[in-house]
């Protein structure tokens, strides 16, 4: 079983909407969630860290669930500018971070 | 913010041959950098952890006489692919914790990453 798990999508939504989607994770030990950004063959950027009460930045909403083992990100009123990858980042230990494969969102006009 | 600069951003080479990879932390120290590889529609794979003044750290499954590293100083980081063939050819990224601290306490800062193609 793959460390991270993520549905590839495509998630292909109109403007103004909400889209949502989930990571799960294997390792229950695991302390720190992110979710990265990465654009079309560019280097990930941090969209946001996923804390336990869950956290919301802007239009970005993360939730983690320890006894489910996932993570999750909703984007309301979706820009044509949300289109990329979206990239689950698990730490299960000190340093090693963890990917997912990703998840693709394309927002269409 | 922290920045890591990664050079080449595109290489183009003959099989056969050796490609070095520069992965640079411009405004911070990092005594610890990762190195990823990343094929299409696939997840980052950390290939190994590059010490200061030490040897990598390789995963499972990473030739270490095919992937040279070399942390030299405490701001650059080298991958060379030795002896590259087609099937090396992939998305290759650095990336650096921002306290320069071997555990993950800050921000995970990567470079704009080299794409590699051996033909």
């Amino acid at each position: 079983r793959k460390e991270v798990e993520q549905d590839p999508g495509p998630f292909n939504v109109p403007e103004g909407a909400t889209v949502a989607f989930n990571c799960t994770y294997s390792n229950s030990a695991s302390q720190s969630f992110f979710w990265y950004r990465q654009d079309c063959r560019k280097e990930p950027k941090l969209l946001m860290s996923v804390y336990s009460s869950g956290n919301e930045d802007g239009r970005f909403t993360a939730q983690l669930n320890r006894a489910s083992q996932y993570i999750s990100l909703l984007i309301r009123d979706s820009k044509l500018s949300d289109s990329a990858t979206y990239l689950c980042v698990v730490n299960p230990n000190d340093y090693k971070l963890s990917f997912g494969a990703g998840t693709t969102v394309t927002v269409r006009a | 913010g922290a920045v890591v600069s990664q050079h080449p951003s595109w290489v183009i080479c003959k099989s056969g041959t050796s490609v070095k990879i520069e992965c640079r932390s411009l405004d911070f120290q990092a005594t610890t950098m990762f190195w990823y590889r990343q094929f299409p529609k696939q997840s980052l794979m950390l290939m190994a952890t590059s010490n200061e003044g030490s040897k990598a750290t390789y995963e499972q499954g990473v030739e270490k006489d095919k992937f040279l590293i070399n942390h030299a100083s405490l701001t650059l980081s080298t991958l060379t692919v030795t002896s590259a063939h087609p099937e090396d050819s992939s998305f290759y990224i650095c990336s650096a914790n921002s306290r320069g601290l071997a555990g993950l306490t800050g921000e995970l800062f990567f470079g704009e990453g080299s794409r590699l193609t051996v033909l």
